[in-house]
């Protein structure tokens, strides 16, 4: 089970990139994906989510109306599109598959494989 | 929104030591929903607990997660060299996942 973020670079602010993660070793059509962030020498922040069949999508505020997740289930990719990028945007993005474990009544989430992760640096 | 909150921010302890870090959550939440992460510098998270304190695979038992409602522990029984590293709670939500802002196990 293996995931590969690419994509990542230096860009100028307001400029865009598209970030992808190839996912192998799993069904990666059966599930749901996650797009994580840490800029230099933070936290995590969860950015976005996609459904396993990419029927919904969610994301932080921080990136709402700028960034958009979406995947190609024929090519076992997921894709993170940035616009209007910003220098507080800059941050390692990771990928993440989402597992969901139903245990009688109740039902577990969690990120249980993550790539490497990419650096995408906005400066001028 | 749910807030967790963290604590502490840093905990200096020595190889054997019990390490305990707290994770808050702002309301009260399903337990099932809160996962714990171990991050090393330079590597992506790794997971260690789900549903509060189920070990995922290939987690050795001296990690225990705990807990219920707002307040939840990780427990590291007797740190290894390999255990100093900053650890996240994470809680799930329909729209919405979120981390807390961690707590770093330092050597002391």
């Amino acid at each position: 089970v293996q995931l590969v973020e690419s994509g990542g670079g230096v860009v100028q602010p307001g400029r865009s990139l598209r970030l992808s993660c190839a996912a192998s070793g799993f069904t990666f059509s059966s599930a749901g994906m996650h797009w994580v962030r840490q800029a230099p020498g933070k936290g995590l922040e969860w950015v976005a989510v996609i459904w396993y069949d990419g029927s919904d999508q969610y994301y932080a505020d921080s990136v709402k109306g700028r960034f958009t997740i979406s995947r190609d289930n024929s090519k076992d990719i997921l894709y993170l599109q940035l616009n209007s990028l910003r220098a507080e945007d800059t941050a390692v993005y990771y990928c993440a598959r989402w597992i969901t474990v139903t245990t009688g009544h109740f039902q577990s989430h969690y990120l249980d494989v993550w790539g490497n992760g990419t650096t995408v640096t906005v400066s001028s | 929104e749910i807030v967790l909150t963290q604590s502490p921010g840093t905990l200096s302890l020595s190889p054997g030591e019990r390490a305990t870090l707290s994770c808050r959550a702002s309301q009260s939440v399903d337990s099932s929903y809160l996962a714990w992460y171990q991050q090393k510098p330079g590597q992506a998270p790794r997971l260690l607990i789900y549903g509060a304190s189920s070990r995922a695979t290939d987690i050795p038992d001296r990690f225990s997660g705990s807990g219920s409602g707002t307040d939840f522990t990780l427990t590291i029984s007797r740190l290894e060299p390999e255990d100093f590293a900053v650890y996240y709670c994470q809680l799930y939500g329909r729209s919405r996942w979120t981390f807390g802002q961690g707590t770093k196990v330092e050597i002391k």
